[in-house]
């Protein structure tokens, strides 16, 4: 069974420090992992993750893949107000490349 | 339309009672899907179209679930008999062609509550 697993699953940290949240997965055929943030209801889209080791960013948010070790991180400097949320990782495998395999999400709150 | 639009965005129902959850994707998009997010949950996949057909209803967790696609654009999952532990918010996602080549892009959700 395809397993995506995130941690910590909720985080409490003062605004401008840096925050890593992890996504650890274990499924067949992997093919992407993507990040979402979900701040009310409907999940937006961050990063879609394919080759190890390439580092994609925008603004303060970053993330990085190693298909090895089989996780990804998702890095937030300075962080802001605005940026309290769930954050979500999904997995897309060969298996059933249409559907996205969420793990259950680290909740943020960046107090002020 | 510009963005995935859902409705109703919530439903309060009485247990044993049906209920119909739409989804108008974004114009354009072939690949639909219905995911579930319970509270304290991931999102949990129920259904995938491509197009009006559903190559994947493995999700559904139960037969009182049923979903259907019209004309390639809307979507109506129907809850029959419904019970407490459906109460979540169901989210409806499209993309161009299917997740494995394009990004999702999500609705608000339908918070449903049963009572």
């Amino acid at each position: 069974e395809d397993k995506v697993v995130q941690s910590p699953l909720s985080l409490v940290v003062h605004e401008g420090d840096t925050v890593t949240l992890n996504c650890s997965y274990e499924v067949t055929n992997f093919r992407s992992l993507l990040w979402y943030k979900q701040e009310k209801k409907a999940p937006t889209f961050l990063f879609m993750l394919t080759s190890s080791g390439i580092e994609k960013k925008s603004g303060r948010l970053s993330s990085i893949l190693d298909k090895k070790e089989l996780f990804s991180i998702l890095n937030i400097t300075a962080t802001q107000t605005g940026d309290s949320a769930i954050y979500l990782c999904a997995v897309i495998t060969g298996n059933s490349g249409y559907a996205l395999n969420f793990g259950k999400g680290t909740s943020l709150l960046v107090t002020p | 339309g510009a963005g995935v639009s859902q409705s109703p965005s919530n439903k309060v129902t009485e247990k044993g009672k049906d209920v119909e959850l739409r989804c108008d994707p974004i114009s354009g998009h072939t690949a639909l899907y219905w995911y579930r997010q319970s509270l304290g949950q991931g999102l949990e996949f129920l259904i995938y179209f491509q197009g009006n057909s559903a190559p994947d209803k493995s999700g559904l967790p139960s037969d009182r679930f049923s979903a259907e696609r019209t004309g390639g654009s809307v979507s109506t999952l129907t809850i029959q008999r419904t019970q407490q532990e459906d109460s979540a918010v169901y989210l409806c996602a499209s993309s161009l062609r299917h997740a494995g080549a394009n990004v999702l892009t999500f609705g608000a959700g339908s918070r449903l509550t049963v009572l």
